[in-house]
């Protein structure tokens, strides 16, 4: 597709289950981030991924949240024994380069954690 | 990274400009300013960026100070499709990731 893809579009999971979100980037996007965005608030950074270069994780909430890239394709966000305040909308964006300067957004996955 | 400040909420009509301020008093000189939207239900997507000199495209204009501590999105005709929030954002040259703020709620009325 022309765009970021990401999927499911809608989760909701029981507290305590472990959730995979997963997110297509833009072929030849070499950058990949992921990003969370809480009801009615601005957008805060997870992680950020570049070619073969170890990922930025520094916005990771806590160890319960990872990521993986393969190359520079698809990436996968894991959370593992969900609570109540991971309910978010989460994002996945990329962009042509780690300089580049557009990012490119997917639609999210929006997340209810019960 | 530097902070930026926003209004939390504006209107417009249609069919008006409509100038949206942002203030950021700590810029340095390394960093650009970038601004991003985001329609209801929808991810972010980029609107302009510009580091000293005013920037034109066909979705807006960006205005800076000359001090760079303030600029100003400006959509010359707004529409009903424009109301969306509005992100201000300082990006470091060299810098990966993008920090945003809350942003402006710009509301639209026919």
């Amino acid at each position: 597709g022309a765009g970021v893809s990401q999927s499911p579009s809608n989760k909701v999971t029981e507290k305590g289950k472990d959730v995979e979100l997963r997110c297509d980037p833009i072929s030849g996007h070499t950058a990949l981030y992921w990003y969370r965005q809480r009801l009615g608030q601005g957008l805060e950074f997870l992680i950020y991924f570049q070619g073969n270069s170890a990922p930025d994780k520094s916005g990771l909430p806590s160890d319960r949240f990872s990521a993986e890239r393969t190359g520079e394709s698809v990436s996968t966000l894991t959370i593992q024994r969900t609570q109540q305040e991971d309910s978010a909308v989460y994002l996945c964006a990329s962009s042509l380069s780690a300089t580049n300067e557009k990012l490119f957004f997917g639609s999210g996955t929006q997340l209810s954690v019960l | 990274d530097a902070k930026t400040t926003q209004p939390n909420s504006m209107e417009s009509n249609e069919e008006e400009p409509v100038h949206l301020p942002c203030n950021h008093s700590t810029i340095s000189g390394t960093d650009y300013i970038h601004w991003y939207r985001q329609l209801p239900s929808q991810g972010p997507e980029y609107v302009i960026h510009g580091l000293t000199s005013n920037v034109n495209n066909r979705m807006a204009s960006l205005a800076i100070a000359e001090d760079r501590k303030s600029s100003t999105l400006i959509l010359h005709r707004a529409t009903l499709r424009d109301a969306a929030v509005y992100y201000c954002i300082l990006r470091r040259r060299g810098s990966e990731k993008l920090v945003f703020g809350k942003g402006t709620k710009l509301t639209v009325n026919p």
